[in-house]
């Protein structure tokens, strides 16, 4: 079964230092996505992405982030200059149609620790 | 109004007994409720889902009763059994056909005891 992939599956950085999570779609998806999940919490949108620009994001998303599609298989979510707060586990998604009905896959999820 | 509210927080449930996990919405405009289903270290994965126009729908042991008046949906696990020991979460979405999103509660902790 396809899966998305995410790379690392742990990163710890310190305070202030940029971070960049990486992450592989399902190969025929077009809609991608961040999701994060702060420890013992909900599973949050972070921001979604469509045709190379962003589509929508949450007020989580701020100046320190950013995304990116570089190639065709990779999208990542940058992090500037990260905060002890950023600390959580980050989930990216895709799916083949812009509707949650439609193969909307999560991958296992990078942990930040920020120090 | 985005808001989904879950519970309980957490729930211990013996082999073969039934879990149930409740959920209420806000926002009339949802139109799709799917459930996730979580293991440690992983992802959250697609358990089942439904959409307001059905009161129920049933996957093996895992039921969803929907009641769009009262906005609330439930997840039903019959004789729940260890392997189904996990963090469940419900959620809700509007359909738009650009890159919706999932609106998710705050998680229920099942754990299935011998």
């Amino acid at each position: 079964e396809p899966e998305v992939t995410q790379t690392p599956s742990h990163q710890v950085t310190q305070m202030g230092q940029e971070v960049i999570l990486r992450c592989v779609p399902i190969s025929n998806h077009l809609y991608f996505y961040w999701y994060r999940q702060i420890l013992g919490q909900k599973v949050e949108f972070l921001v979604s992405f469509y045709n190379n620009e962003i589509s929508e994001k949450s007020e989580i998303f701020d100046d320190q982030f950013s995304v990116e599609r570089p190639d065709g298989s990779n999208f990542t979510l940058k992090i500037r200059s990260t905060k002890l707060e950023d600390s959580a586990m980050y989930f990216c998604a895709s799916s083949s149609r812009g509707l949650t009905n439609y193969g909307y896959t999560f991958g296992s999820g990078t942990r930040l620790t920020v120090v | 109004q985005q808001q989904v509210k879950q519970s309980p927080q957490s729930l211990i449930v013996q082999k073969g007994g039934i879990s149930i996990i409740n959920c209420a919405y806000e926002n009339t405009a949802f139109d799709y409720f799917p459930w996730y289903q979580q293991f440690p270290g992983k992802g959250p994965a697609l358990l089942i889902a439904i959409r307001p126009d059905v009161s129920e729908k049933k996957e093996g042991r895992f039921t969803i009763s929907f009641n769009k008046s009262a906005k609330q949906f439930s997840l039903h696990i019959m004789d729940s059994q260890p392997g189904d020991s996990a963090t469940y979460f419900c959620a809700a979405t509007l359909n738009t056909g650009t890159a919706s999103k999932l609106t998710f509660g705050t998680g229920t902790r099942l754990q299935v005891t011998l």
